[in-house]
């Protein structure tokens, strides 16, 4: 079946630093969506990346959907105590599939 | 390492039944359980959060008493979805997140409920 993994696993970054989280699927995805979950909450939705090669951006926030829409990536600029979580993709596979999630990286900013 | 398994995974159902489904972790202890629905192609929607030994809390514009929610222990929370018609048919999906108190807390989503209302 369709699974999403996601690289790394644990990030510590002091604040300021960029931030880069991985999500790659070992199928091709429909579309592709970004949650984030703060620490004692539920996760959060994002953004959702649809089109190949789509680049979107959320203030700090940069979003990319790869060529083969197989992968994307999250991209933090100048990260911010406010930033600390875990960022979870979920991608959707074709026929109208729900969404499977990756197991999500966990972001700590250091002040 | 830690699991959430959900049970049914898929189910069928007439307008009007009721049907329940579990939530489940299976080698921790959550005291917090989330209940999502999720409908083709789009994002999850959280519908409550079930706490152990209390009454959950839920959305706004989610039907408390159509959409039960019991979490009777400390591994499993039960979803009911109660009078259950056409437009309840979904993906239910529930996490649960473990405070291991000596390490980094972490999500577990379960596999998802398909649930069809004829």
């Amino acid at each position: 079946g369709q699974q999403v993994m996601q690289i790394p696993q644990y990030q510590h970054v002091q604040e300021g630093e960029d931030f880069t989280t991985y999500c790659n699927s070992s199928t091709t995805l429909s579309n592709i969506q970004w949650y984030k979950q703060r620490p004692g909450g539920h996760p959060v939705f994002l953004i959702q990346l649809v089109k190949s090669g789509e680049v979107k951006k959320q203030k700090r926030l940069t979003f990319q959907f790869g060529e083969a829409k197989k992968n994307s990536s999250l991209h933090i600029t100048a990260t911010q105590t406010t930033d600390v979580g875990t960022y979870f993709c979920a991608g959707g596979g074709n026929y109208g599939q729900n969404f499977v999630f990756g197991p999500g990286t966990r972001l700590s900013v250091l002040p | 390492g830690a699991v959430v398994s959900q049970h049914p995974s898929w189910v069928i159902c007439k307008s009007g039944t009721s049907v329940k489904i579990e939530c489940r972790s299976l080698d921790f202890q959550a005291t917090t359980m989330f209940w999502y629905r999720q409908f083709p192609k789009q994002s999850l929607m959280l519908m409550a959060t079930s706490n152990e030994g209390s009454k959950a809390t839920y959305e706004q514009g989610v039907e408390k008493d159509k959409f039960l929610i019991n979490h009777a222990s400390l591994t499993l929370s039960t979803l009911t979805v109660t009078s259950a018609h056409p437009e309840d048919s979904s993906f239910y999906i529930c996490s649960a997140p473990d405070y291991p108190g000596t390490g980094p807390d972490t999500q577990y989503f379960g596999p998802g409920t398909r649930l069809t209302v004829l």
